[in-house]
C-alpha cells in the first residue's frame, strides 16, 4: 500500500523558514517523480514543485522560485521542501504526492501557518 | 501559469448526470493528453479519479468518465449519488510543470 506521510508544518513568522518532509513507503521510490501541492484555507489546489526520480531536475511554480527548494533522499525514501522567506500568502496545507503525469497518490498534508 | 477555468458549482438530482468543464489553452490542456481529475471531500486529501484525460484508476466507478476537445477537458458523473457531493479539480501538464483548475463544487440535490 502506497503511503505518504508529511511532517514539519507549523507556525512561522513572515520572512522565516520551514522544512517539510515526506516519508514514502509501499512502492519503489526511485521510479517516480515526487510533487508538492498546496491548498490555502478555503481555496483551491496549487501545484508547487516537483523533482525527478534521481533528483537531477526540479521545477517550481513562479510564485516560489528562488524561495523554495525541493530535494529528495532516495536512501531514506523521503522528499523535502525547504521554504525560505515565507510570506503570508504561503500559508496552506502542503501535500506530498507521487507523480505520474500529474499527482497520483496523496499524503494527508501538513499545515503551514505564516503570521506575525 | 494561470489556473484552468472551471465552473464554480454544478448540481443535479440523484440518478442524473452532471458535466464539469475545464478550460485552458494550447499550452496546457490543448497541448497534452495529460489531464487528470481529483475529488476532494471536506477535510480530506484529494483523490485521483481520472488520469490522462480518460483513464480510471482501479476502484473508481465507471460512472465517472473524462474526455477532451481542443483546449477543454470534461468530467462527467453519471447516475449521480450522494457520495459524489464534493469538490472536483482538474489538472494539466503544461510543459515541465502542472496547473490546476479553479475547482467545482458538485451538489447532489
Amino acid at each position: 500500500e502506497v503511503q505518504l506521510v508529511e511532517s514539519g508544518g507549523g507556525l512561522v513568522q513572515p520572512g522565516g523558514s520551514l522544512r517539510l518532509s515526506c516519508a514514502a513507503s509501499g512502492f519503489t521510490f526511485t521510479r517516480f517523480w515526487m510533487t508538492w501541492v498546496r491548498q490555502a484555507p478555503g481555496k483551491g489546489l496549487e501545484w508547487v514543485a516537483n523533482i525527478k526520480e534521481d533528483g537531477s531536475d526540479q521545477n517550481y511554480v513562479d510564485s516560489v522560485k528562488g524561495r523554495f527548494t525541493i530535494s529528495r533522499d532516495n536512501a531514506k525514501n523521503s522528499v523535502f521542501l525547504q521554504m525560505d522567506s515565507l510570506r503570508v500568502e504561503d500559508a496552506a496545507v502542503y501535500y506530498c504526492t507521487r507523480e505520474i503525469w500529474g499527482p497520483e497518490y496523496w499524503g494527508q498534508g501538513t499545515l503551514v501557518s505564516v503570521s506575525s | 501559469q494561470s489556473a484552468l477555468t472551471q465552473p464554480r458549482s454544478v448540481s443535479g438530482s440523484p440518478g442524473q448526470s452532471v458535466t464539469i468543464s475545464c478550460t485552458g489553452s494550447s499550452s496546457d490542456v490543448g497541448g497534452y493528453n495529460h489531464v487528470s481529475w481529483y475529488q476532494q471531500h471536506p477535510g480530506k486529501a484529494p483523490k485521483l479519479v481520472i488520469s490522462d484525460v480518460s483513464k480510471r484508476p482501479s476502484g473508481v466507478p465507471d460512472r465517472l468518465s473524462g474526455s477532451k476537445s481542443g483546449n477543454t477537458a470534461s468530467l462527467t458523473i453519471s447516475g449521480l449519488q450522494a457520495e459524489d457531493e464534493a469538490d472536483y479539480y482538474c489538472c494539466s501538464y503544461a510543459g515541465s510543470l502542472y496547473v490546476f483548475g479553479t475547482g467545482t463544487k458538485v451538489t447532489v440535490l
